[in-house]
């Protein structure tokens, strides 16, 4: 299957501080990727729709400043969490969607811990 | 709003039993149902996927039912091994909408030895 490559797989930070966290889709162009949210033994939480060359669409409850989504290349989205504080660490997941198949292949997650 | 329902919450079989999950939706312009294997700390993996047009799929011991009247679908896994001990996820989605799949609340599966 396709490969979608995450990094850092795991942060910890101060509190107060900025993470950025990214999803590269590495053999396939990705017009599309997705950001989940999954907290401990829940389920994945769908915070964003990343569109290349567009701004990102939120779902509701998502604060658009809080979580900077940027998709400035076709194979490349990247989430940055500003100002993080305890209450944002979370398991974050991207997706890329590969339009041909209409199916979604997942990166293997970022584990943010914030102190 | 859960539009994807999913249970039982776990489930423990013994080896070489069947494992069965059960996933409901309720937006009929859903034409997309994978199923998703998550072992901790890793992300989602495909494990088969659907479309509303058959009403089975089977891929060696992954076999997934689909019933679009109930609009139920559910997946079976034959001969289960320890190996398949992870956390199963139904989720749908309209593939020209061009949005995230919804999940359902996914199921633990244990596999006994």
């Amino acid at each position: 299957g396709a490969v979608v490559s995450q990094h850092p797989s795991r942060v910890i930070c101060k509190s107060g501080t900025s993470v950025k966290i990214e999803c590269r889709s590495l053999d396939f162009q990705a017009t599309t990727m997705f950001w989940y949210r999954q907290f401990p033994k829940q389920s994945l939480m769908l915070m964003a729709t990343s569109n290349e060359g567009s701004k990102a669409t939120y779902e509701q409850g998502v604060e658009k400043d809080k979580f900077l989504i940027n998709h400035a290349s076709l194979t490349l989205s990247t989430l940055t969490v500003t100002s993080a504080h305890p209450e944002d660490s979370s398991f974050y997941i991207c997706s890329a969607l590969q339009a041909n198949t209409g199916e979604l292949f997942f990166g293997e997650g970022s584990r943010l811990t914030v102190l | 709003q859960q539009q994807v329902k999913q249970s039982p919450q776990s489930l423990i079989v013994q080896k070489g039993g069947i494992s069965i999950i059960n996933c409901a939706y309720e937006n009929t312009a859903f034409d997309y149902f994978p199923w998703y294997q998550q072992f901790p700390g890793k992300g989602p993996a495909l494990l088969i996927a659907i479309r509303p047009d058959v009403s089975e799929k089977k891929e060696g011991r992954f076999t997934i039912s689909f019933n679009k009247s109930a609009k139920q679908f559910s997946l079976h896994i034959m001969d289960s091994q320890p190996g398949d001990s992870a956390t199963y996820f139904c989720a749908a989605s309209i593939r020209s909408s061009g949005r995230g799949s919804t999940f359902g609340e996914g199921t633990q599966l244990t596999v006994n030895p």
